[in-house]
């Protein structure tokens, strides 16, 4: 099955500044890499995602950029705001028999200081 | 229109009791999960379904059974609660189309003591 790994687990930047969150997977397979993003006290929730066919994503100010040669995929976020504290997870899917589901990362909190 | 609903928010179990947690969805969803949420752990996918009737197990299925007898419900059951079953217990659902555009509910915090 899909292993997904996540790094750093924690990131702290000065508000304005730029953050990079960086995923590698297992499943050469794996064709869609989404991210989450997770508020205190609430489930997490789709932020941005990319499928393989393309290499960078852009909405905003969040980009993610995605290297199958290397099976790993980051989420960029650029002019960093305190609302932009929380923790955020990558994820690539798994599948068997049964249907496919999403494997999460271990998770990074992200804290932005004004 | 709620999206998805998980019932209870709280609930403190003892060593050996069962229970029950409800996830239910009202966007006609084919496909629900459950993860549980431990910190330093991330989200670990425990069982799922792909549609009324079928289960699968994820990463973690041990101690849990589910059930999904009606397309907008899955619900997880633990039948004898260990300590180590303390967690947030996040359900979610997507559509076949969109496949992995999860949309999650607010959590179940579950202590085991």
């Amino acid at each position: 099955g899909e292993n997904v790994e996540q790094h750093p687990s924690t990131l702290s930047v000065q508000e304005g500044d730029s953050a990079v969150i960086k995923c590698t997977y297992s499943d050469s397979a794996s064709n869609y890499f989404p991210w989450y993003k997770q508020e205190l006290g609430k489930g997490p929730q789709l932020i941005i995602d990319i499928r393989s066919n393309v290499g960078e994503k852009k909405d905003q100010r969040i980009a993610v950029t995605l290297n199958k040669t290397a099976k790993h995929f980051s989420l960029h976020i650029t002019e960093t705001q305190p609302e932009d504290s929380a923790v955020y997870f990558c994820a690539a899917p798994t599948a068997n028999q049964a249907g496919t589901a999403l494997i999460f990362g271990k998770g990074t909190t992200l804290s932005v200081s004004s | 229109n709620a999206g998805v609903t998980q019932t209870p928010k709280f609930r403190v179990l003892k060593t050996g009791q069962s229970m029950t947690l409800l996830c239910a969805q009202d966007m006609n969803h084919e496909y629900m999960y459950w993860y549980r949420q431990d910190p330093g752990m991330g989200l670990r996918l425990i069982h799922y379904s792909v549609g009324e009737g079928t289960t699968a197990k994820g990463e973690v299925p041990d101690g849990y059974n589910v059930s999904r007898l009606k397309k907008q419900n899955f619900l997880l059951g633990l039948e004898s609660a260990a300590p180590s079953q303390t967690s947030v217990y996040f359900c979610a659902s997507s559509h076949k189309l969109t496949n992995y555009g999860y949309t999650f509910g607010s959590g179940t915090r579950l202590t085991v003591v």
